[in-house]
């Protein structure tokens, strides 16, 4: 049963501490995404990557955000330096092109919280 | 004004009624329509997408109405495993989900 997982699951830092998130996505998907949830704003997509490549990360605050695909099976998002606004729950999908057909597998995600 | 608007709810309903969430989507542009479900403390998964002739699944009906720019999801008998939120998704021309905030089901005994 393939899935998307995340690293860590659960993360407790202090202001100005560098955050860094992790994700496996499904073995055979080309496309990766970053999305983060709170209860004020709900899910909002961060960025994305199709084939390793960054396509859009238009929802993400550049100065302290950072998105990365150094290989097919690992992408990560790192905050640096972390503030509390930060603390919401990241999640990583995966999914494939497929003409119109666009579903995004969700893993986990990683509760943040920063002090 | 948010591009995908979902009343919150809670809606809170007996076993075996029947639900329905509406959804309003503000970009005439946008091309694919989903539900999602999302557990309390879960990642969200897809329940359905929704095709402009209305489509079914068990008890689950999903409808869209391009003119009214409106989706809807119908749900029959409820199950107290259908507790949970329902989350409007729409895409346009890219592979970008925009979800709405979601609308939260409680189905009691």
């Amino acid at each position: 049963d393939a899935r998307v997982t995340q690293t860590p699951r659960h993360k407790v830092t202090e202001m100005g501490q560098e955050v860094t998130m992790r994700c496996q996505p499904i073995l055979g998907h080309n496309t990766v995404f970053w999305y983060r949830q709170t209860m004020m704003q709900g899910l909002e997509l961060l960025a994305y990557f199709r084939n390793r490549a960054p396509l859009d990360d238009s929802g993400m605050p550049k100065d302290r955000f950072s998105a990365e695909m150094p290989d097919a099976t690992l992408a990560t998002l790192k905050i640096q330096p972390s503030e509390p606004r930060d603390s919401a729950v990241y999640f990583c999908a995966s999914g494939w092109r497929q003409r119109q057909y666009n579903e995004q597998f969700f893993g986990p995600g990683t509760r943040l919280t920063v002090l | 004004r948010k591009e995908v608007e979902q009343d919150p709810g809670p809606f809170n309903v007996p076993e075996g009624a029947t639900v329905a969430f509406n959804c309003t989507y503000s970009n005439s542009a946008s091309q694919s329509f989903f539900w999602y479900r999302q557990d309390c403390r879960k990642e969200p998964k897809l329940l359905m997408s929704v095709y402009s002739s209305g489509n079914e699944d068990g008890r689950f009906t999903a409808q869209l109405n391009r003119a009214s720019q409106y989706i809807s999801l119908l749900i029959r008998d409820s199950k107290l495993s259908d507790s949970a939120t329902y989350l409007c998704v729409v895409t346009i021309f890219t592979d970008k989900l925009i979800f709405g905030t979601g609308t939260r089901l409680q189905v009691f005994p």
